[in-house]
């Protein structure tokens, strides 16, 4: 059974503390890999997407990389104003519909 | 574009009734998703459609569920009779393609007391 694990569940950070998120995945058929931000009372908003091991994409304080077992989410000198849970999802097999994990509640405190 | 709009934003019913939910997906997205989230269970895919047509059903959880795509620019997810079991937050989202990435709206939390 296709599975998207994340971890950890939640986060706690203090200001400019850098650190990675985890999604590990077991899927047949890897189409891609999607990096979502959810803000409390709000729908997931779009980050990242990878298609390939090896591949890294970046968005100022974000960097999403790939392996072909699992994903990290590195986000460096993070601000209060990434709070949010980071949601990873995986596009696989013949009807490609995603997948998504439960998510990391990150906290970054001033 | 405003995005994907859904109505409404919160909906307390009892068990019993019946419960519309609707969206309004970006203008010239093929695809459009209706998914669950729950604490338990994360979020779920439902149904889609693709140019108003539903392609996979499968993760619709009982016939009380029911959705349908009359136009390109409205949804509805219906359920009828409501239970408490189906409180949670309900999104939809649309797309270009099958594998481009999601637009979603800012749901309708639905309480079923």
């Amino acid at each position: 059974e296709d599975q998207v694990t994340q971890s950890p569940e939640a986060l706690r950070l203090q200001e400019g503390e850098s650190s990675s998120l985890n999604c590990s995945y077991t899927v047949s058929g890897l189409r891609g890999l999607f990096w979502y931000r959810q803000d409390p009372g709000k729908g997931p908003e779009f980050l990242f997407t990878l298609y390939s091991a090896g591949e890294e994409k970046e968005k100022e304080r974000l960097k999403a990389t790939l392996t072909k077992k699992e994903s990290f989410l590195h986000i460096t000198a993070p601000k209060p104003e990434d709070s949010a849970t980071y949601l990873c999802a995986v596009q696989a097999g013949s009807q490609g519909n995603l997948i998504f994990g439960k998510g990391t509640k990150l906290s970054v405190k001033p | 574009d405003a995005g994907v709009i859904q109505s409404p934003r919160h909906e307390v019913t009892e068990m019993g009734q019946e419960v519309t939910l609707r969206c309004k997906p970006i203008s010239g997205h093929d695809y459009l998703f209706w998914y669950r989230q729950t604490m338990m269970r994360g979020l779920e895919l439902l149904i889609y459609f693709n140019n108003n047509v539903p392609i996979d059903d499968s993760g619709m959880p009982e016939d009380r569920f029911s959705a349908k795509m009359p136009n390109a620019s409205f949804s509805t997810l219906k359920i009828q009779p409501s239970e408490p079991r189906d409180s949670a937050v309900y999104f939809c989202a649309s797309s270009f393609r099958h594998q481009s990435p999601l637009h979603f709206g800012n749901g309708t939390r639905l309480t079923v007391t």
